[in-house]
């Protein structure tokens, strides 16, 4: 069984200051990361993915994650956010075995950018 | 490219009303299909999902069901809503293992 605990609910910060929204994982498989966004009354979007190969991703909007395998965590971070950031954010993994077809979703952290 | 359709956008409904939500995915084949829901102020709920035409599973007990009648069609029903029924209804569709596509969601209030 895997699980995503996003320790956060909400995080408000001030616009251009750096922010970390934190993710760890537990699972008994080798695993894929996400990280989703979801403006209001939309649905989710992709941010962001590890597969594999290096274990800092990056996503065209300046969001950058890492995976450490040793911590099982995928922290989102960026180092000046928008007030375009507002939203909500959910970190994800999936079993890269192929062994379920059920992705395992965090509760999600609602990013609050202040002026 | 792929593209996924939710209709309809919002819908208020009366309690003891039949539901009908239809998702439709194009630009792919044999997708897994999901539906979601999020209840206010939380996050994502599992509550279907498919592999393949006529296979569903579901996730949780609820008065909701699913239907798969072709490839890239993915119904969500229920013959009596409950009030605890309203929420943010999502369908995605995946690749095994690889990251999901979201529908733009349906707002189902239930008075």
């Amino acid at each position: 069984a895997q699980s995503v605990t996003q320790l956060d609910s909400q995080v408000p910060v001030f616009e251009e200051a750096p922010v970390e929204l934190r993710c760890n994982y537990s699972s008994s498989v080798s695993v894929y990361l996400f990280w989703y966004v979801q403006y209001p009354n939309q649905g989710l979007q992709l941010l962001l993915k590890y597969l594999s190969g290096s274990t800092l991703v990056e996503s065209i909007n300046g969001f950058e994650a890492e995976f450490n395998k040793s911590q099982t965590s995928f922290h989102l971070r960026k180092p000046s956010v928008h007030i375009s950031d507002t939203a909500e954010y959910f970190c994800a993994v999936s079993d890269c075995g192929g062994g379920s077809y059920i992705p395992t979703f965090g509760r999600g952290t609602s990013l609050i950018v202040h002026p | 490219s792929q593209t996924i359709h939710q209709w309809p956008a919002t819908l208020v409904q009366p309690v003891g009303s039949p539901l009908s939500l239809e998702c439709t995915v194009e630009g792919t084949s044999n997708p897994n299909l999901y539906w979601y829901r999020q209840a206010a102020g939380r996050g994502l709920q599992l509550l279907f999902y498919s592999v393949g035409i006529g296979q569903i599973s579901s996730e949780v007990p609820q008065n909701l069901s699913a239907s798969r009648p072709q490839d890239r069609q993915f119904i969500l029903s229920s013959k009596k809503l409950l009030l605890s029924d309203s929420g943010f209804y999502l369908c995605a569709w995946t690749r095994q293992g690889n990251e999901q596509f979201f529908g733009p969601g349906t707002r189902l209030t239930v008075l």
